[in-house]
């Protein structure tokens, strides 16, 4: 089957770096996105990255390496509106134009 | 342009009832999805509509749940009979292309209450 594992919950405080990984199982392979969700929120799309190496959007980052099937969002100078569930997702298997979502890791972010 | 809307924000039910959530995709998108949260967990997939494909349902978790994209545009879920393990939040997505890197846009979701 295919599966997503992320941590659960992630602390930081104002100003701080924070890195949330996913470790992915799938059978086939097209790419890892992430998506924000505010609580009562829609997700919104973050990033997506295909190949492996590091994607750079602002103070947030996406890291994929497809030969450990991991993968990480690294969010820089944080801030209090940061605080949200961020979800790591894949395509399912043979099938591109759907999703599987990981679990969710949410971030409070503190003074 | 007009995000995605759905409608309405929140359905208490009975249960055995039917309920109908409704699904204002942005105009021109041609992939259009609906996924599942039950509270602090993740998306579950449903239903995905792609142009005038027929739909992958593979996602239902039973015959009670169905759903039908008119015209390319709006789309309805239905769920027949409902049950409490179906009160959950339930999402619309669409997107301009059906590939798994394209950004899919959310609605601000559906909260079903099963009593």
């Amino acid at each position: 089957g295919q599966s997503l594992e992320q941590p659960s919950e992630v602390t930081a405080v104002e100003g701080a770096i924070v890195q949330i990984n996913c470790t992915y199982q799938t059978s086939g392979f097209y790419g890892l996105s992430w998506y924000q969700q505010h609580d009562g929120g829609a997700p919104t799309f973050l990033s997506y990255n295909a190949l492996d190496g590091l994607e750079e959007t602002g103070r947030f980052s996406s890291f994929l390496s497809r030969s450990d099937s991991y993968g990480y969002l690294l969010l820089q100078e944080l801030q209090m509106k940061d605080s949200a569930s961020y979800f790591c997702a894949v395509p399912f298997s043979g099938g591109y134009n759907k999703l599987i979502f990981g679990a969710g890791t949410r971030l409070a972010v503190h003074p | 342009g007009a995000g995605v809307s759905q409608s309405p924000s929140n359905k208490v039910t009975e249960k055995g009832k039917d309920v109908e959530l409704r699904c204002d995709p942005i105009s021109g998108h041609t992939a259009l999805y609906w996924y599942r949260q039950s509270l602090g967990q993740g998306l579950e997939f449903l239903i995905y509509f792609q142009g005038n494909s027929a739909p992958d349902k593979s996602g239902l978790p039973s015959d009670r749940f169905s759903a039908e994209r008119t015209g390319g545009s709006v789309s309805t879920l239905t769920i027949q009979r409902t049950q409490q393990e179906d009160s959950a939040v339930y999402l619309c997505a669409s997107s301009s292309a059906g590939t798994g890197g394209d950004e899919q846009y959310f609605g601000p979701g559906t909260r079903l209450t099963v009593t």
